[in-house]
């Protein structure tokens, strides 16, 4: 069984904080992506990332960093946090040779105040 | 950038009913996935159905595909309370190991 999974269920934090989120999976896949989604506007990309030290900005990648240092870690890093930032923050993975399906974490709910 | 759209935003229908769901995306697709939320988790495959195939299906599950119209329905048939969720309709921005863009949804309420 494939499994993605992120480091909180519920976070909150305040405005200027650093914050880091973190996914991990454990199906050796080569690519994770970070999507934020929000009522009205769907799932966007933040980043993504073909393979270790590979990132790729998405489409709303301001005030976002990534790392990926290991295969089956991918972290979102929000250098200093603010309020438009409060949203469910998705995780997701699939093989290169196979990349019909993503496999999503349970997402975080990150609250900024 | 948003490829898909879904339609309605939201439908709410009795058990036992079917659910149609619609799907339309603006450039040409290799194939088109369906994916489900549970409310505030993470997506689940549905389904993916090919460019060069027109209906698939999966349990209660059935999806349509027309590239000249560029759309796709799923539809649930029978449907229960437990079918309660989001779909989105998802395809891929370009061939090869690209991103998936996915719709807005459609967030579907099933009343027992």
């Amino acid at each position: 069984d494939v499994k993605v999974t992120q480091s909180s269920r519920y976070l909150v934090k305040r405005t200027g904080e650093k914050v880091f989120l973190e996914c991990v999976q454990d199906m050796d896949h080569e690519n994770m992506f970070w999507y934020r989604q929000d009522p009205g506007l769907g799932l966007r990309l933040i980043y993504f990332s073909y393979d270790v030290k590979m990132k790729e900005k998405g489409d709303i990648p301001e005030g976002y960093s990534v790392s990926r240092e290991k295969k089956e870690r991918f972290s979102l890093i929000l250098e200093s946090a603010s309020t438009n930032q409060t949203s469910m923050y998705l995780c997701a993975s699939n093989f290169r040779d196979r990349v019909y399906e993503q496999y999503f974490g349970p997402g975080t709910r990150l609250t900024v105040t | 950038s948003q490829q898909g759209e879904e339609d309605p935003q939201a439908l709410s229908i009795q058990e036992g009913e079917n659910a149609t769901m619609n799907c339309s995306y603006k450039t040409s697709i290799n194939n088109l996935q369906w994916y489900r939320q549970n409310s505030g988790r993470g997506l689940v495959h549905l389904i993916l159905i090919r460019s060069n195939e027109r209906e698939k299906h999966s349990g209660r599950l059935r999806v349509t595909l027309d590239t000249s119209k560029k759309s796709s329905s799923l539809l649930i048939t029978a449907s229960r309370a437990a079918d309660t969720a989001s779909y989105f309709c998802a395809t891929r921005r370009n061939s090869g190991n690209t991103p998936l863009v996915f719709g807005k949804g459609t967030r579907l309420s099933v009343i027992a």
